[in-house]
């Protein structure tokens, strides 16, 4: 069965980049035909989709988020990336990574925690 | 592209039914049999329950299904249990990206 967990910071600074990394495990990244997502829920609120990408490198990516935001994937490690750029408070949430088959969103890391403070 | 609107929350006692509605767009729901459903227990993440509107994933309790009539999707649970307590989220495809709902809280009175 696949799992996926995230590492990062959980601290970053205003106007600074958020960088977090998604570690795929119980399978190859790029075996099958799945996207990989990432997600994020502010404490108390509700599920924002960011973005994904497809093993062969193609992204999409939340227009709201879009000018900031950078998918990518090492498929020699079995990990795919966020970077967020100029952040502001407003981007202090949990952070999820994902498994897409592309009909919904089936594997779910446990997320984690980054706050944006100086 | 704005979140589907689910109801804030909703209740039911043990053995009851309840139905979550959730409520798109004819760009979201309207347009695509790809609304799913997801359950989130505090601190934890989410779960998939239902997928493409109505099927259920390996697992998943037959208590739960899905429908969709035009822009509107729901999520029945059948034979409420105290373990149903939780957060409920609709998602749906809206073309190049997924759209979430603001959920609905759940309480098993």
């Amino acid at each position: 069965q696949v799992q996926l967990q995230e590492s990062g910071p959980g601290l970053v600074k205003p106007s600074q980049t958020l960088s977090l990394t998604c570690t795929v495990s119980g399978g190859s990244i790029s075996s099958g035909s799945y996207y990989w997502s990432w997600i994020r829920q502010p404490a108390g609120k509700g599920l924002e989709w960011i973005g994904r990408i497809y093993t062969s490198g193609s992204t999409n990516y939340n227009p709201s988020l879009k000018s900031r935001v950078t998918i990518s994937v090492d498929t020699s490690k079995n990990q795919f990336s966020l970077k967020l750029s100029s952040v502001t408070a407003a981007d202090t949430a949990v952070y999820y990574c994902a498994r897409d088959t592309a009909m919904a969103i089936d594997y779910w890391g446990q997320g984690t925690l980054v706050t944006v403070s100086s | 592209q704005s979140a589907l609107t689910q109801p804030a929350s909703v209740s039911g006692s043990p053995g009851q039914s309840i139905t979550i509605s959730c409520t798109g767009t004819s760009s979201d729901v309207g347009s695509y049999n790809l609304v799913s459903w997801y359950q989130q227990h505090p601190g934890k993440a989410p779960k998939l329950m239902i997928y493409e509107g109505s099927k259920r994933p390996s697992g998943v309790s037959n208590r739960f299904s899905g429908s969709k009539s035009g822009n509107t999707a729901s999520l029945t649970i059948s034979g409420l249990q105290a373990e149903d307590e939780a957060d409920y989220y609709c998602c749906s495809y809206a073309g190049i990206l997924w759209v979430f709902g603001g959920g609905t809280k759940l309480t098993v009175l």
